[in-house]
């Protein structure tokens, strides 16, 4: 079977870090993805990880662990732009990206 | 521009009246899919194509129809509409199954309402 699990919701104010968590159970490994989606429109790309260990990319992090099925994604300095839907996907070998339902973070000011 | 173009962006239809929606690639990607979206319940595949001629169901296949004899273009067909197909469908490319750091490019989405 396949489980994909994240936090429905965070809050954070600006400036702020915040970590949003991904656990999966997954047949079969090919990858992990984070996306961004605003309201009403597509998801952007973020970060991939398929080996463990940190990702960094400017103001973004995204970690693997491959032996706990977990992943986190860290955004720091955080902007009231950053207010969206975060996505984490797993590449199910040989099939497709299965995708966790969402965490939809508010950032205030 | 590298893009993935769904048409139309809103659409309100009555149940039964047979729909296509439209995606088209410029990347000449060979893996396509498409996913539904509906709040509580996320992204869920319909169907994928991995190249031409080759398509495979997702987990919510039924009442949808795909076809890709192009492999620019993987059009999503409803062949008789129910109000249980309203959602928000987005149409994705990658250059194969979304593996390595490429990750999928999605379309703008398409609306659908079916009354």
């Amino acid at each position: 079977g396949q489980n994909i699990d994240q936090p429905t919701e965070m809050t954070a104010t600006e400036g702020a870090i915040v970590q949003i968590n991904c656990t999966y159970q997954t047949s079969g490994f090919n990858g992990l993805f984070w996306y961004q989606q605003h309201a009403g429109e597509a998801p952007t790309f973020l970060s991939y990880n398929v080996l463990d260990g940190l990702e960094e990319k400017g103001r973004f992090s995204s970690f693997l662990s491959r032996s706990k099925g977990y992943s986190y994604l860290l955004l720091k300095e955080l902007q009231m732009k950053d207010s969206a839907s975060y996505l984490c996907a797993v590449n199910q070998a040989g099939t497709a990206l299965i995708f966790g339902k969402g965490t939809t973070l508010s950032v205030s000011s | 521009e590298a893009q993935v173009t769904q048409n139309p962006r809103y659409l309100i239809t009555v149940t039964g009246k047979k729909l296509t929606v439209t995606c088209s690639q410029n990347m000449n990607h060979e893996y396509m899919s498409w996913y539904r979206q509906d709040p509580g319940l996320g992204l869920r595949q319909i169907y994928y194509s991995m190249n031409v001629e080759v398509t495979d169901k997702g987990d919510v296949p039924e009442g949808y129809k795909v076809s890709r004899k192009e492999k620019r273009n993987f059009p999503l067909i409803l062949e008789s509409p129910s109000p249980n197909q309203t959602s928000l469908y987005f149409c994705a490319s990658s250059p194969f199954r979304g593996e390595g750091n490429y990750g999928y490019t999605f379309g703008s989405g398409t609306r659908l309402t079916v009354v």
